[in-house]
Formats: C-alpha cells, structure tokens, sequence
C-alpha cells in the first residue's frame, strides 16, 4: 500500500518551455502533498506543501509564479515549472501523505528535469 | 527551528557486518516523529524505520534498529547482516507535531562492499 506515481520520469526540453509534473497517490487520499528539490548528492530541499483544495504554502525563496502548484483532488497535485531556463534542471520529487498529520510521507519515484 | 544533524557523509561496510549511521538533532518540540529513508540509485525515496518521541522502546523493523536517545536528541541507525542491496544514501528526518513539514539530514552515503 502507499503508492505513489509520478511522471514523467525524466524530461528534457527547450529552455522557455513550462513543464508539468505530475503526482498521484494510487491507493490511498493524500490531504498533503509535498513537492521537494534535489541537487546531486544534496538533500531535499522543500519547496512548497498543499493541501487539497487550497492554495499551496511556499518556502521562502521559491517563486510561485514560477513553479506553479495545483492540488486539485486527493489523489492528485501537479508542479509547473513555467518558462523554465536551465538553472531549473534539478531532480523533483514530490510526497504524499493521507490521513493524521504524524504519518510518514510517501515519495514518488521523482523527475529529473534536464534543461537545454 | 528545527535542524537534522548527519555527521557522517560517507561511510563503508562489510557485507553480513553491522553498521550504525548517526543522527542528532534539534527542537523546541515535545512530540515528534524522527524517520530514516533510504534513497538508492533509482533515488526513489523509501521508508526505512520510524520511532515516535514520546515512546521510549527503540523501533525495530527486520535487520533495521534504531537507538533513540531523546534526553541527547540522538537518533542512530542500525543495519545488521549488511546486504548489498542496502547501498544508498540515507536520510534522518524529524516532523514536529505542530506542522507538515519534515527537516531532512544532509544524508549519508553508505556503500556495502562484497
């Protein structure tokens, strides 16, 4: 159980091109979910949380004109990198996590976003 | 604020030897969860153990075991009869009950040597 599936895998594109991501919990309800950063050999970095039917919560220093979140059902969320430029190449992993605040989070497999 | 402390960026082992990644870290909080995940090659992120601050008893999931020290806010792990598909890079978290968000460590690199 606690599956969940993001796609694509891996992208690659233009530079100015916007990208979507997206997230899904398979069998469970994700309330939360959590769109992460990884640069090679770093931690996750987190990004932004949303909550299913509101609007995401950013960390500070992350543009939200620039990676747009949509969290419009409880088993799916999406990331949108808007005319992304190869500073944006990086690996995005989002999480999901259903029911009790004190759960674990649930990863997906993660992108790689490569920028040309 | 929370702050997730690995010192150990890089570490080796034997295969079927035990080793023991280290975890401290810091909060203001009484409850909280900590977790190690594991992130191998494929960088699939994968939950590896979970203990709750507020239950003394050292979680134990099959060769994995952790030493929960809450009073030193210390949070080793335990592989035992080290295999070699545990190679990866491992992650120490902590979500304190007040909010979403989890603190990762830096991570450490664990390579298992045949």
């Amino acid at each position: 159980g606690a599956v969940v599936s993001q796609h694509p895998s891996w992208v690659i594109c233009k530079s100015g091109t916007s990208v979507k991501i997206e997230c899904r919990s398979l069998d469970f309800q994700a309330t939360t979910m959590f769109w992460y950063r990884q640069f090679p050999k770093q931690s996750l970095m987190l990004m932004a949380t949303s909550n299913e039917g509101s609007k995401a919560t950013y960390e500070q220093g992350v543009e939200k004109d620039k990676f747009l979140i949509n969290h419009a059902s409880l088993t799916l969320s999406t990331l949108t990198v808007t005319s992304a430029h190869p500073e944006d190449s990086s690996f995005y992993i989002c999480s999901a996590r259903g029911g009790a605040k004190l759960q674990p989070q649930h990863f997906g497999d993660g992108t790689r976003l490569s920028i040309l | 604020a929370q702050t997730v402390t690995q010192s150990q960026p890089e570490m080796s082992v034997q295969e079927a030897e035990t080793v023991t990644l280290s975890c401290t870290y810091d909060t203001s909080e009484n409850n909280y969860y900590l977790f190690w995940y594991k992130q191998p090659p494929s960088r699939q992120m994968i939950l590896v153990i979970r203990q709750e601050a507020y239950k003394q008893q050292n979680a134990t999931e099959n060769r994995f075991s952790v030493n929960f020290q809450k009073a030193a806010k210390s949070f080793s792990l335990k592989i035992s009869d080290s295999q070699l598909g545990d190679t990866a890079m491992y992650f120490c978290a902590i979500q304190p009950n007040t909010g979403n968000q989890f603190y990762f460590g830096t991570g450490t690199s664990l390579t298992v040597i045949p």
